[in-house]
């Protein structure tokens, strides 16, 4: 079955660099999530999308932007990264608008900022 | 205090034995609970997932939702190696399709052979 996809897998970046994630959905899926998880910490949530529309806003810096593109695939731009952004970044994929609100996740972004 | 916690562990079980994984949330309107195991560096397996009071069993795994309590476990019959990872309890705040998970920080497992 397919799976959520993430790319890249690995991403290196200097400090003030940008830095573009890209998320695709399982297949009908129409929500999206992304979580951030630090060395040692459990996923922190940043911001989610149901039907291309902005759902919920976590803890996510200013610095970040996140949409939901008509296809349903979503791309969270990062800029001017700080070291502390070093981290894994899930995103999330479920079925919100049948209420069924298991959340499937990607394999994950790695994020180096040296 | 964390809206969900776990305790961080290590949890060292020997291979065969069953091993219990507690959860306790402090947002009573909490709807969802869920289990997810992740290994080091991977993202997070859906393991259960429990909506209602009681038990619920599928395979070696057993999940347990007290609600008046605040409290969920995970309990892990015969294990294994291979189960050794980090178990993360997730809460789905609210009742719509689209809610964030609070994760607790994961308890980690440790089945020795």
């Amino acid at each position: 079955a397919a799976g959520v996809i993430q790319s890249p897998r690995h991403l290196i970046k200097e400090k003030r660099e940008t830095a573009t994630l890209k998320c695709y959905p399982i297949p009908r899926h129409d929500t999206v999530y992304w979580y951030q998880q630090g060395p040692g910490q459990d996923p922190q949530f940043l911001i989610s999308f149901y039907e291309k529309m902005q759902s919920d806003k976590g803890s996510i810096p200013d610095r970040f932007s996140a949409q939901q593109f008509s296809d349903y695939h979503s791309e969270l731009n990062m800029s001017s990264l700080e070291l502390g952004d070093s981290a894994l970044y899930f995103c999330a994929s479920s079925l919100g608008s049948q209420g069924i609100d298991i959340q499937y996740f990607g394999a994950g972004t790695r994020l180096s900022v040296l | 205090q964390k809206e969900v916690e776990q305790n961080s562990g290590p949890l060292s079980v020997p291979e065969g034995a069953i091993a219990s994984l507690n959860c306790t949330y402090s947002d009573r309107g909490s709807q969802s609970f869920f289990w997810y195991r992740q290994y080091s560096g991977k993202s997070p397996e859906l393991i259960m997932f429990i909506y209602s009071n009681g038990d619920k069993e599928d395979g070696r795994f057993t999940a347990q939702l007290n609600k008046a309590s605040q409290y969920v476990s995970l309990l892990i019959r015969d294990s294994q190696p291979s189960d050794s990872a980090t178990y993360l309890c997730a809460v789905r705040q609210g009742s719509g399709g689209y809610n964030k998970l609070i994760f607790g920080a994961g308890t980690r497992l440790a089945v020795h052979p």
